[in-house]
């Protein structure tokens, strides 16, 4: 059982530069988040999704873009990176019936 | 907006000691709340979670949850605690089906 994947495991970044985190998921479920998690700070959500082709933002969605275009995959996308954005990232799917949310085992990114 | 807040950063307990971490939350409804288990670099593992109905949740590793209404508060217990349950631990509260808010977070050492 894969569950929810997340890549990279680790990443390092020059201020500016760009990238993806993917974030898959083979159980079919609909919905599908990112938060990051920062000391003292716990887990904050960036953007979520209901379902392929929509989006919406969480409480720290900028700096960040997201798409769904199918509903296994919802990658995160940095266009510009940021010191700020040191962080480690969470990427998580639960189904519309169920509250639980499934997480990956996370992304940790440095931004020089 | 939702909240949660776990009052303690640190706890330090000693192992075969009982555990008590505390968490509050802020929601109009019957709430969805969370706890869950994070080892250093790993993900999130859920230990526990209360829906409705009885309002001591039973979870995975002998921790136990009790939801009190009144006092708007879902604290996590262990009677004797065990080395290997040294970790951080989150509360959280479901926002709708799709989002999570989570607490700050509370350490557990364990000294022997």
């Amino acid at each position: 059982n894969a569950g929810v994947t997340q890549t990279p495991k680790f990443q390092v970044l020059k201020t500016g530069q760009s990238m993806t985190l993917q974030c898959a998921q083979d159980m079919n479920h609909e919905y599908m988040s990112w938060y990051r998690q920062d000391p003292g700070m716990g887990l904050r959500l960036i953007h979520y999704s209901v379902g392929a082709g929509i989006t919406d933002q969480g409480e720290v969605p900028n700096g960040y873009n997201v798409s769904r275009s199918t509903t296994e995959d919802f990658p995160l996308r940095l266009l510009s990176a940021a010191p700020s954005q040191t962080s480690v990232y969470f990427c998580a799917s639960s189904r519309p019936s169920n509250p639980i949310q499934y997480f990956g085992a996370g992304t940790r990114l440095s931004v020089l | 907006a939702q909240s949660v807040t776990q009052p303690d950063i640190h706890i330090t307990v000693s192992e075969g000691a009982s555990l008590e971490l505390r968490c509050n939350y802020s929601y109009g409804a019957t709430p969805y709340l969370f706890w869950y288990v994070q080892s250093p670099g790993q993900g999130l593992q859920l230990l526990l979670k209360y829906f409705s109905g009885d309002t001591l949740v039973q979870g995975i590793k002998g921790f136990e949850a009790e939801f009190k209404r009144s006092q708007s508060s879902f604290n996590l217990r262990k009677p004797s605690v065990h080395w290997s349950d040294a970790a951080e631990y989150f509360c959280a509260v479901g926002e709708g089906f799709q989002k999570l808010v989570f607490g700050t977070g509370t350490r557990l050492l364990v000294s022997p």
